[in-house]
C-alpha cells in the first residue's frame, strides 16, 4: 500500500489475555520501529528493526511484550497476560535506513 | 541518551493569532531535530527536521523553527495559525551519527486548539 498500515485500529482486551498487533510497513523500507504512546506520556520507543540485523529491544518494559518481523516486511507486536497499564495506543513507522519515518494510525488497546 | 521536554502541554489561541511551541532538549552528542503534527485519530506526520546549515527551517503549513546550538532549544513558530491547525504537536531529536542514530526521542506533545 502507500503507507504504512496497521491493524486492528481499536482492540478490547481483558486483563490476562494475550493481544497481537500487526504492522505492514511502506514496500521497500528497510526500518521498522514500534513506539507506545499513553496519555500525557508522549512517544515511548519499543523497539526497532533493520533489515536482517540483531533488533533493538531495549525499549520493550517488560518480558510480557515480544515482537517479530517476518521477511523484511510485516512485523507483529505480541503483548501476552496484558494488564490495565498496557492500555495505549501501539504506534508503527517504517523507514528507509535512518530517514524519515513514516507512522501509521497506530492500534488503540484498551485493556479491562 | 537524549531527553526533549515541551515546556506546554497545552496551548489555547484565537484565529489568525501568532503562536510559538517550545522545545528544548539534552544530548550528549550532536543531534538531528525535527517536529511532528497529530491530527485527532491519525499517526504522525513530519512537519520539518534540522539536519544541518541554516538554523531557520521551514516546514509544511506555515511552520517553521529556529535550532539555537546554545540554548539547546527548537521552538516552533507559526505567524497566523488557522482552526486546522489544531492538533498535538511534537518534538523530537536524534543522534546524527553513532550507533544509535535511528531512535527517536520525543517529547510528550503540546496540544494546540485553535478558536474562532
Amino acid at each position: 500500500g502507500a503507507g504504512v498500515s496497521q491493524s486492528p485500529s481499536n482492540k478490547v482486551t481483558e486483563k490476562g489475555k494475550d493481544v497481537e498487533l500487526r504492522c505492514d510497513p511502506i514496500s521497500g523500507h528497510t526500518a521498522l520501529y514500534w513506539y507506545r504512546q499513553s496519555l500525557g506520556q508522549g512517544l515511548e520507543f519499543l523497539i526497532y528493526f533493520q533489515g536482517n540485523s540483531a533488533p533493538d529491544k531495549s525499549g520493550l518494559p517488560s518480558d510480557r511484550f515480544s515482537a517479530e518481523r517476518t521477511g523484511g516486511s510485516v512485523s507483529t507486536l505480541t503483548i501476552q497476560r496484558t494488564q490495565q497499564e498496557d492500555s495505549a495506543v501501539y504506534l508503527c513507522a517504517s523507514s528507509f535506513g535512518p530517514g524519515e519515518l513514516f507512522f501509521g494510525e497506530g492500534s488503540r488497546l484498551t485493556v479491562l | 541518551a537524549q531527553s526533549v521536554t515541551q515546556l506546554d502541554s497545552q496551548v489555547p489561541v484565537f484565529e489568525e493569532a501568532p503562536v510559538e511551541l517550545r522545545c528544548n532538549y539534552s544530548s550528549s552528542v550532536s543531534v538531528y531535530l525535527f517536529w511532528y503534527v497529530q491530527y485527532p485519530n491519525q499517526g504522525l506526520q513530519l512537519l520539518l527536521k534540522y539536519l544541518s546549515g541554516s538554523t531557520l527551517v521551514k516546514g509544511i503549513n506555515g511552520f517553521e523553527a529556529e535550532f539555537n546550538k546554545s540554548q539547546t532549544s527548537f521552538h516552533l513558530r507559526k505567524p497566523s495559525v488557522h482552526i486546522s491547525d489544531t492538533a498535538e504537536y511534537f518534538c523530537a531529536v536524534r543522534p546524527n551519527s553513532g550507533g544509535s542514530n535511528y531512535k527517536l526521542t520525543f517529547g510528550k506533545g503540546t496540544l494546540l486548539t485553535v478558536n474562532p
